[in-house]
């Protein structure tokens, strides 16, 4: 079956650091790709998507490059902030399972001043 | 427009009881879907339904059920509930007809403790 990938947390930064979140995946077909973000106390918000290889999706700074040949979905931003502290998931979603998101464990970033 | 709204927004309940968990999508949005959240197995799918219909469903027991009514609001029931049941229920809506691109809204969140 499907799955998703993603490298534990807590991962801890000093604002303006380079953040990368690795995620790699497994999905028959071509799957759709997504990072969601859940801050403290809240749902999940999109942060950014890409449906289809070599796509590259963008949102707040933050990108990601879905790569089929290595079948990644990297989430990276330049310069981090402290409001960037959150828990980040990376998830697919295939042909194979109307309406279901297929979610990573989720990895948690924390921002210091 | 209104996102996804979750009612209740926090439950406390006793082992064996029953709960019904409500969710009103995004206006124009037919699907609508749920997640159980654990701090020990994460975000995993309960099940999808579109225009009144359960297109899809996870592995989870028959104590967890659903239901979308005409106006695509969504109920989810836990019955003969268990500790382990104690966890955020997230329900996420999308239109429902645009195959895998779609995006799905989530709302806040039930938060369900079972004691």
């Amino acid at each position: 079956g499907d799955s998703v990938t993603q490298m534990e947390g807590p991962v801890t930064l000093s604002e303006e650091a380079f953040l990368t979140i690795n995620c790699t995946y497994t999905a028959t077909g071509y799957p759709s790709l997504f990072w969601y973000v859940q801050y403290p106390g809240e749902g999940l918000q999109l942060l950014l998507k890409a449906t289809k290889a070599d796509d590259k999706g963008s949102n707040k700074g933050f990108e990601a490059t879905y790569r089929k040949e290595t079948t990644s979905f990297h989430l990276e931003k330049g310069s981090v902030q402290v409001s960037d502290s959150a828990v980040y998931f990376c998830a697919l979603s295939s042909s194979d399972s109307w309406g279901k998101l297929q979610f990573g464990a989720g990895t948690q970033v924390v921002v210091t001043p | 427009k209104a996102g996804v709204t979750q009612t209740p927004r926090y439950l406390i309940k006793t082992r064996g009881q029953q709960v019904t968990l409500s969710c009103s999508p995004i206006s124009g949005h037919r699907s609508v879907s749920w997640y159980q959240q654990t701090p020990g197995q994460g975000l995993q799918f309960l099940f999808e339904y579109f225009s009144e219909t359960q297109r899809n469903k996870g592995n989870f027991p028959g104590r967890f059920s659903g239901r979308q009514f005409s106006n695509s609001r969504s109920e989810m029931n836990v019955s003969t509930l268990e500790l382990g049941d104690s966890a955020l229920y997230l329900c996420a809506s999308s239109p429902g007809n645009r195959g895998i691109e779609e995006t799905q809204y989530f709302g806040p969140g039930t938060r369900l403790l079972v004691l």
